[in-house]
């Protein structure tokens, strides 16, 4: 158990339909990464949050968006949903903000679009 | 930009066998390198880590050497297990950066 808790496990819905993905990062973790990971692309980094604040900037579409709240969980915002938006979507915990970030993963949230 | 390039799979051996998994990188600067595993239906966890030339990062039998003069940080392992089936991950950071996941590599290990 990595201490990275991510919910739902599993997520069906249509397209155009919007979702939130929720994490709860590690006890004392300030960072919060979100990936992506399908078949085709791999592992794609979206976006990084730290202590609340937006930290780094990765392939993540206008459709997406996030946030971490003062609690430092952090919710990914997936609307106007596409059939290639079908993925694994991680979230990953790190203490650090830069250096050596040796991130902990959740165990990921599988969305279905349909 | 910084990437990762981990050799395709599957691979797939018989317990016991000697395994290597070839990771090649691009980065400026001095990136540190990472192994994570994946075991079906987990999370990614990280296997190995190395932070400066010539460090050797080990685990649970795995190993890789961090070779800056070959961009290399490949991973190997003496005798395979049953067990050890799952996808593996190359990846560096450059400090600044999250880390950059080559697209993996899945092992295949059959008694």
């Amino acid at each position: 158990d990595s201490g990275v808790t991510q919910t739902p496990k599993h997520l069906i819905t249509a397209t155009g339909q919007r979702v939130t993905l929720r994490c709860s990062p590690r006890s004392g973790d300030l960072s919060v990464y979100w990936y992506q990971q399908s078949l085709d692309q791999g592992l794609q980094f979206l976006i990084q949050y730290y202590n609340g604040e937006e930290r780094a900037k990765g392939n993540i579409l206008e459709r997406f968006s996030a946030q971490q709240f003062p609690d430092l969980h952090s919710e990914l915002n997936l609307s106007s949903l596409e059939l290639g938006d079908s993925a694994l979507y991680f979230c990953a915990s790190s203490v650090h903000e830069v250096g050596l970030p040796e991130a902990f993963f959740g165990q990921g949230t599988r969305l279905t679009v349909v | 930009g910084d990437s990762v390039t981990q050799m395709e799979g599957p691979v797939t051996l018989s317990e016991e066998a000697f395994l290597t998994i070839n990771c090649t990188y691009t980065a400026t600067g001095y990136p540190s390198l990472f192994w994570y595993v994946q075991y079906p239906g987990e999370g990614l966890q990280l296997l190995l880590k190395a932070t400066k030339a010539d460090d050797k990062g080990s685990n649970k039998g795995f190993e890789a050497t961090y070779r800056k003069e070959t961009t290399s940080f490949h991973l190997e392992k003496g005798s395979v297990q049953v067990s050890d089936s799952a996808v593996y991950f190359c990846a560096l950071s450059g400090g600044n950066t999250p880390l950059v996941f080559g697209k993996g590599t899945r092992l295949s290990v059959i008694a």
